[in-house]
């Protein structure tokens, strides 16, 4: 079984600043995918990036970066230059190669962009 | 191109009435979710669809909640009677089973049983 565990239940930040959202994760399986989604007040969650198990970079996506540390089981989402907009939930997610197609998510931080 | 859509978007009743939501994925995805989001935390897994099969079902409380995805497009989650435990969010979500597998959510149905 996967298991996602996010310890920051709550992030404030200086617009501008960057941030590091905090995920450690548990599973059993070689081959496994990380994510990452923003859920705005609006309810929709939103992707926003991937990392493979056996990606050898760290995956980037504009201001969004996965600091991956297999070792560790860590996967977390840095966020460069935050802008107010940026103020949501985030979740970490993992698959595993069985039930290959389900979701395992984190609790959640919220992160608050202060002006 | 069309994302997830869901409706209603919000639902209040009264404990021990049914209700149902209903989820439109988005074109051409085979593989259909249904998560349960309580306030303040991750989404859960009720169930999952390839096509029109139900394919993980594990996590579906069927006692009270049933799911179907006829001609394996869009799918209604209803539950029957309601309780007052069941207030949350519920996400519909599909996915391609791209490169990533990500999902594509919906923005939600929140229900709230008084």
């Amino acid at each position: 079984a996967q298991k996602i565990t996010q310890t920051q239940p709550g992030m404030f930040v200086q617009e501008k600043e960057a941030v590091t959202l905090d995920c450690t994760y548990d599973t059993s399986d070689q081959s496994y995918g990380l994510f990452w989604y923003k859920q705005p007040s609006s309810g929709e969650m939103i992707f926003l990036i991937y990392q493979g198990s056996y990606d050898e970079q760290n995956a980037t996506e504009g201001r969004y970066s996965l600091n991956f540390q297999k070792a560790r089981k860590s996967a977390n989402l840095v966020i460069s230059a935050s802008q107010l907009g940026d103020s949501a939930m985030y979740f970490c997610a993992m698959r595993g190669t069985r039930g290959a197609q389900k979701l395992v998510f984190g609790q959640g931080t919220r992160l608050t962009i202060n002006p | 191109e069309a994302g997830v859509v869901q409706s209603p978007r919000y639902k209040i009743i009264e404990k021990k009435q049914p209700v149902a939501f209903w989820c439109n994925p988005i074109s051409g995805h085979n593989t259909l979710y249904w998560y349960l989001q309580n306030l303040g935390q991750g989404p859960e897994l009720l169930i999952r669809y390839e096509n029109e099969e139900a394919v993980d079902d594990s996590q579906l409380p069927k006692d009270r909640f049933s799911a179907e995805r006829l001609k394996g497009v869009d799918s209604t989650l209803k539950i029957q009677p309601a309780e007052l435990g069941d207030s949350a969010v519920y996400l519909c979500a599909s996915s391609s089973g791209g490169p990533h597998g990500e999902l594509f959510f919906g923005e939600g149905s929140r229900l709230t049983v008084l």
